[in-house]
């Protein structure tokens, strides 16, 4: 199965800065089949990116993602209050759908 | 809109079944798939599989092929998930989510099932 690395782990960032968080695939994941989610505590996840770079509906143009084969990114251009939360890759390109260990976005 | 909408927590004893529903409402049921994951206190998100009712043939996660069974109702719009032979690393959050295809990405999530294995 492929297997997904996010870094970090915690990014401490002020609301206003500028969030990059990776994601690393162990193979290539086929065209593009990656999603990031956004979770909140006590929450089920939304979905925030697909296809790597295709805002799902309703998410702000701040929210953008790159990335193909094995290197992805999900940006946050400013951060708000309500961006803080835990985020994570999705990769569903192969027949076994795996995700990231998450990376926590904390208010610095 | 879209809703999906989950059983109550459970709290089983080592060695024991859980099942856990997922009633959906809004847009077609059969059509579409549904896939059941888990979150361990703490930790990530695990897809443990996934069935499209109209179909009705279900896909697992290799990880969970010998002990769960996805399964769906069309006449009440209602998907399943029971694990077998417990064990307390199975506590855990249990969600369903819906989309497009069985292998895709999770466009409705339900408000998720705590089960807790417990002696």
């Amino acid at each position: 199965e492929i297997v997904l690395t996010q870094s970090p782990g915690t990014l401490s960032l002020s609301p206003g800065e500028r969030a990059t968080l990776s994601c690393r695939a162990s193979q290539s994941v086929g065209s593009s089949y990656l999603a990031w989610y956004q979770q909140k505590r006590g929450q089920a996840p939304r979905l925030l990116i697909y296809g790597a770079s295709r805002r799902a509906t309703g998410i702000p143009d701040r929210f953008s993602g790159s990335g193909s084969g094995t290197d992805f990114t999900l940006t946050i251009s400013r951060l708000e209050p309500e961006d803080f939360a835990v985020y994570y890759c999705q990769q569903y390109g192969s027949s076994s759908i795996t995700f990231g260990q998450g990376t926590r976005l904390e208010i610095k | 809109q879209v809703q999906l909408v989950q059983s109550g927590a459970e709290v089983k004893k080592p060695g024991s079944s859980v099942k856990v529903s997922c009633k959906t409402s809004g847009g077609s049921f059969s059509s579409y798939a549904i896939s059941w994951l888990r979150q361990a206190p703490g930790q990530g998100l695990e897809w443990m599989g996934g069935i499209i009712p109209i179909f009705g043939i279900p896909n697992y996660a290799q990880k969970f092929q010998d002990r769960v069974t996805i399964t769906a109702d069309e006449s009440t719009s209602t998907a399943y998930m029971e694990l077998s032979s417990l064990r307390s690393e199975d506590t855990a959050v249990y969600y369903c989510a819906r989309s497009l295809n069985l292998n895709d990405r999770m466009l409705f999530w339900g408000q998720g099932t705590l089960v807790t294995v417990s002696s």
